[in-house]
């Protein structure tokens, strides 16, 4: 694989049942990240991790967990998934820059998850 | 709070040049990225300014005003394929990015 890859591609879920939306990398980018995109609004974020080993709360995290055991997987749990999480998921990841910064982010295909 | 704000939409002509405008309010700075996102696809890195100026980069070329917190895509010799939404993404103090929602840019023959 090159690059970051996404599964599943899309699903449809019944609510309240439990789901992980899974992304690989093989940059080993140190930093990774779970986003949402909604129509008429920006990406939003949900989780990232700077690090195998840590993970942080991005905008909108409620509902939502993640972990990260190495550096090139960052999985995405929805314990109960709710209508409201309907959205497509991005995951992303970037290196550390020289400055403290990041550099660019460089972006899964997405996951289309629709909740019923 | 913190805000990123650019035009919903755009049409341009095809050949033509077009201004995609963002300005921003943050908490801090640490740099403007331009992302292009084709309909139903990821979004793709196109430039980043952390310094005033102007960034050329083939037809697309990016400029920076700190003080104004303002900054442009320019698209040269529009093709088709430029049909595309355009994100503009600020790095705060914290190295958190904060998103804009994106100008839809149509081009027309």
């Amino acid at each position: 694989i090159a690059g970051i890859t996404q599964a599943p591609t899309s699903q449809i879920l019944a609510a309240g049942r439990r789901m992980t939306l899974r992304c690989t990398q093989d940059m080993r980018h140190n930093a990774m990240y779970w986003y949402r995109q909604d129509l008429g609004l920006g990406l939003r974020l949900i989780h990232y991790s700077n690090t195998a080993g840590t993970t942080g709360k991005g905008e909108v995290p409620d509902g939502y967990s993640v972990s990260r055991a190495n550096t090139d997987d960052f999985p995405l749990t929805l314990a109960s998934a709710v209508p409201s999480q309907t959205s497509v998921y991005f995951c992303a990841s970037s290196q550390k820059g020289t400055g403290g910064g990041y550099n660019e982010q460089f972006f899964g295909p997405g996951t289309r998850l629709t909740v019923l | 709070g913190q805000n990123i704000d650019q035009p919903t939409e755009m049409t341009a002509t095809e050949g033509a040049i077009v201004q995609i405008n963002c300005t921003y309010q943050t908490s801090g700075f640490n740099g403007l990225f331009w992302y292009q996102q084709h309909a139903g696809e990821a979004p793709t890195f196109l430039s980043y300014n952390v310094l005033d100026g102007l960034e050329e980069k083939g037809r697309f070329s990016s400029f920076l005003s700190r003080s104004k917190g303002y900054s442009y895509l320019l698209l040269k010799e529009l093709q088709m394929k430029d049909s595309a939404s355009y994100l503009c993404v600020v790095m705060d103090s914290n190295y958190q990015l904060i998103w804009g929602a994106g100008t839809k840019l149509i081009i027309k023959p």
